[in-house]
């Protein structure tokens, strides 16, 4: 059973736009939830996280929303620059001991 | 500084098999976990290890084992190796055993099962 999901494995935007990434979840017990960026051949690097507590956190042109009654969040990021293309996955923390990581999403940004 | 680092980067074994992959934290860091990266999936979790001790454990059959040392490096053992075990397997490291806080991920160990 997939406990988070990205339902879109791809997406495409143009430089200077906004990209919109959006993560589902089923568990209500997950309290922490993070946004990873992953370039070809290295490990995902860590990019904002949000609290369950809070609905909005932001970082420069990374805003990640958690919607808690949807069970739903989204990462903004504005504006969108080429350096962004990559494959981003949202994950949420379970019993603060592991990581639950959806499919990821593959944004590229054109010139 | 360095990051996580991991060994070997690429390996090939044949089913049936048994293979060790290596992880090194970043300094002060002492806490490891394992993950496996699926072809076009997320990262899974295997095992989390904090002070030498197993903190977490994934869903996974006893065919896969992990330690970790007194510097706080780690191991993962797969025993039987199947061809469904090939996969990017990836070690992340942070200060505690927490997942709140940041882990920082090495580039993976590429293990392809023949």
């Amino acid at each position: 059973d997939q406990q988070v999901k990205q339902n879109s494995p791809s997406l495409s935007v143009q430089e200077g736009r906004i990209s919109i990434l959006n993560c589902d979840y089923t568990n209500s017990m997950f309290d922490y939830f993070l946004w990873y960026k992953k370039y070809p051949a290295e490990g995902p690097t860590f990019l904002i996280s949000i609290s369950s507590i809070k609905d909005k956190n932001e970082d420069g042109r990374f805003t990640v929303f958690l919607n808690k009654s949807a069970k739903h969040l989204s990462l903004h990021i504005v504006p969108s620059q080429p350096g962004d293309s990559a494959v981003y996955f949202c994950a949420a923390s379970e019993g603060a001991q592991k990581l639950v990581f959806g499919q990821g999403t593959r944004l590229t940004i054109n010139p | 500084d360095a990051g996580v680092t991991q060994s070997p980067t690429h390996l090939i074994k044949t089913r049936g098999q048994q293979v060790t992959l290596r992880c090194s934290p970043i300094s002060g860091h002492k806490s490891v976990s394992w993950y496996q990266q699926v072809l076009g999936q997320g990262p899974q979790f295997i095992f989390q290890y904090y002070e030498k001790e197993e903190r977490g454990r994934g869903n996974f059959p006893d065919r896969f084992s992990a330690r970790q040392f007194p510097n706080y490096s780690s191991e993962l053992n797969v025993n039987a190796l199947l061809l469904g075990d090939s996969a990017l397997y990836l070690c992340a490291s942070s200060l505690s055993g927490s997942s709140y806080n940041e882990q920082f991920f090495g580039p993976g160990t590429r293990l392809t099962v023949l």
